[in-house]
């Protein structure tokens, strides 16, 4: 089993759509967890961190179930300029380890 | 959160040479992490490097291909060494400042083609 497992997508979604993608960790003493988007041939930039109690910034709202060791990201009222990758990236070891998951593909169609 | 500034964007190299690959932070950044990531694929950790002590090398990675340098809390080098075709893809440096829920800012890669 992967460490950190993403379902790869593509998820073809319509503009204006909700959107929600899972991520699972296979480590349960991971201590921080985030969400990161990556455009095609860009580097990853951090969209958001995942909070115990979740967390909500705009349209993306992120939650984390440390019983069943899964993150979710749930995307409102989705954009075109939302397509992109979404990989989720767990840390342990006081932060030294990071693991990335293999990301889910996003694309929002007219 | 930190800027990093990586160089160089892209290179074309021939095989049997050598690579070095910087990153420079704006601010001082406790972990500096290098990873590798082929097209469609997710990240690959090569290694960690600490400030005044030796890299850690991910499982898969040496020293040896991947002499990494970690002279300061801003700046940080990875060498792909001896070079192969199979060396060919995006090299990405990566920074973590303070706190638990710090997130990690990333150079901008370099795409390395080793022909």
């Amino acid at each position: 089993r992967k460490e950190v497992e993403q379902d790869p997508g593509p998820f073809n979604v319509p503009e204006g759509a909700t959107v929600a993608f899972n991520c699972t960790y296979s480590n349960s003493a991971s201590q921080s967890f985030f969400w990161y988007r990556q455009d095609c041939r860009k580097e990853p930039k951090l969209l958001m961190s995942v909070y115990s109690s979740g967390n909500e910034d705009g349209r993306f709202t992120a939650q984390l179930n440390r019983a069943s060791q899964y993150i979710s990201l749930l995307i409102r009222d989705s954009k075109l300029s939302d397509s992109a990758t979404y990989l989720c990236v767990v840390t342990s070891g006081g932060y030294q380890k990071v693991t990335f998951g293999t990301g889910t593909k996003l694309q929002v169609i007219p | 959160s930190a800027v990093i500034s990586q160089k160089p964007s892209r290179d074309i190299c021939q095989r049997g040479t050598s690579l070095t690959i910087q990153c420079q932070v704006d601010s001082q950044v406790t972990m500096m992490f290098w990873y590798r990531q082929q097209p469609g694929q997710s990240l690959t950790l090569i290694a960690t490097a600490n400030q005044g002590s030796e890299a850690t090398y991910e499982s898969g990675f040496v020293i040896d291909k991947f002499p990494i340098s970690r002279p300061n809390l801003t700046f940080s080098t990875l060498t792909v060494s001896n070079m192969s075709p199979e060396d060919s893809s995006i090299y990405l440096c990566s920074g973590r400042g303070q706190g638990p829920h710090y997130g990690y800012t990333f150079g901008s890669g370099t795409r390395l083609t080793v022909v």
